[in-house]
Formats: C-alpha cells, structure tokens, sequence
C-alpha cells in the first residue's frame, strides 16, 4: 500500500493564481481531511469528508474548495491565490466505521505551497 | 474549548539520555482520545499512538512509554536511551469527535546530539 499520497511536493504560486493539490489514499479509508500547518505551528483543519459525495468545512475553510467524487480522491482547490495561503498542506485519512472521527489518521507527505 | 498545550517549545538532549514531553490538555467530553505525532526533518507526519480517554494504563514500544493521567489531564511522552534519529517536532493531539479535526498542540522540537 502507498497510503496516502499527494501532488505535488512543492508549488510556487502568483497571487491570483488558482491551482488543485491532489490527494489520493489507497487504504480504502472512508474519512478524508485537509490540513494546513503554517511555521511552528500545529496543524488546522480545511475541510473533510466522510464519505464520497461528502463533505463540511473545518475550522479555516475560506478560500478553498473540495470535492470528492470517489473513495480514493479528495483534491482541494485554491482559488485566486494569496499570500495568506502560504503554508504546508496535509491530506489524511482514517477509516471511520464504528470509530468516526476518533479513529486514527494517516498523513500524507505534504504539499509546501508558496504564494508570492 | 478544548485544547492541547505542550509548554516545552524545544529540548535539547544528548543521546542516550532520557526525555519525557509534556502535554496537557482540556476537554468536556468523557469520551475521548489522545494522539502523538513525530514529524521529522523531512516533513512527513508518523503516527506514533493512539489512546482513549478510558484506558489509563501506560503503555510502552520498545524505547517509547506514555504515562495517560485523567486526574491531571496529562498524556505524556518519554522516550528512553535517545538517538540522533528522535530528533524530530512531536506534536500532541485530542480528537474532536463533533468537528473530525484533531486539535493539536504546538509541539515540541527534539534535538538529540550525537
């Protein structure tokens, strides 16, 4: 198994600019979630999805977007990029089941984005 | 609100030596778990622990040990006989069964000289 994956490593932005950072699981994990962890500093919650067709915002949603269309895929959009968005984002996944949101999440590599 | 603070911002050890990281948190819930995470110099985050909020008892794998006190709201870290390779940030988590987010602390930098 892979995991989780992501795409790609690094990107460097122009403000304005719109992009989508790819997250892929091959853990057949039914919860999915997006993260972005700026310098010291712990990680916050973008968005999630509990299941394709699925999803709620987090605790910073603004200026992003996500879809998820099947199991395995959970890509989030940037749109017209801002300095602000500069950080590290993080794809996870946990199964859920009986467990929901307390199960254990596995992380991805990450993506560093810069937005200049 | 809940909330995970880990007071001890770096730590710096020789190897060898024993560390413990601290991590308190806050909560209403009765029900919950507990996490760390390691994320070494490469930037990856490795889970390390899950522990919920009805089992008290220490646990330890190989080198690492946790001490989970419900009294004190403490879920500590040791790692025992450090090597250079636990120089990492090791982040403390609370999961927020309501929201999906793990509320993390800030997490504590590791440095084990050689």
């Amino acid at each position: 198994n892979a995991g989780v994956t992501q795409t790609p490593k690094f990107r460097i932005l122009k403000i304005g600019q719109s992009m989508t950072l790819q997250c892929t699981q091959d853990m057949n994990h039914n919860y999915m979630y997006w993260y972005r962890q700026d310098p010291g500093m712990g990680l916050k919650l973008i968005y999630y999805s509990v299941g394709a067709g699925i999803t709620d915002k987090g605790e910073v949603p603004n200026g992003y977007n996500v879809s998820r269309s099947t199991t395995e895929d959970f890509p989030l959009r940037l749109e017209l990029a801002a300095p602000s968005q500069t950080s590290v984002y993080f794809c996870a996944s946990s199964y859920g089941g009986t467990s929901g949101f307390t199960d254990t999440q596995y992380f991805g590599p990450g993506t560093r984005l810069t937005v200049l | 609100a809940q909330k995970v603070t880990q007071a001890q911002t770096e730590i710096s050890v020789v190897e060898k030596e024993d560390v413990t990281l601290d991590c308190v948190y806050e909560t209403r819930d009765t029900t919950y778990y507990l996490f760390w995470y390691k994320q070494p110099p490469s930037g990856e985050l490795v889970f390390l622990i899950r522990r919920n909020s009805f089992d008290e008892q220490n646990e330890i794998s190989g080198r690492y040990s946790w001490n989970f006190q419900k009294s004190t709201s403490s879920f500590n870290f040791t790692i025992t006989a450090s090597q250079v390779v636990d120089s990492a940030v090791y982040f403390c988590a609370l999961s927020d069964d309501n929201t999906g987010k793990l509320i993390f602390g800030q997490g504590t930098t590791l440095q084990v000289k050689p």
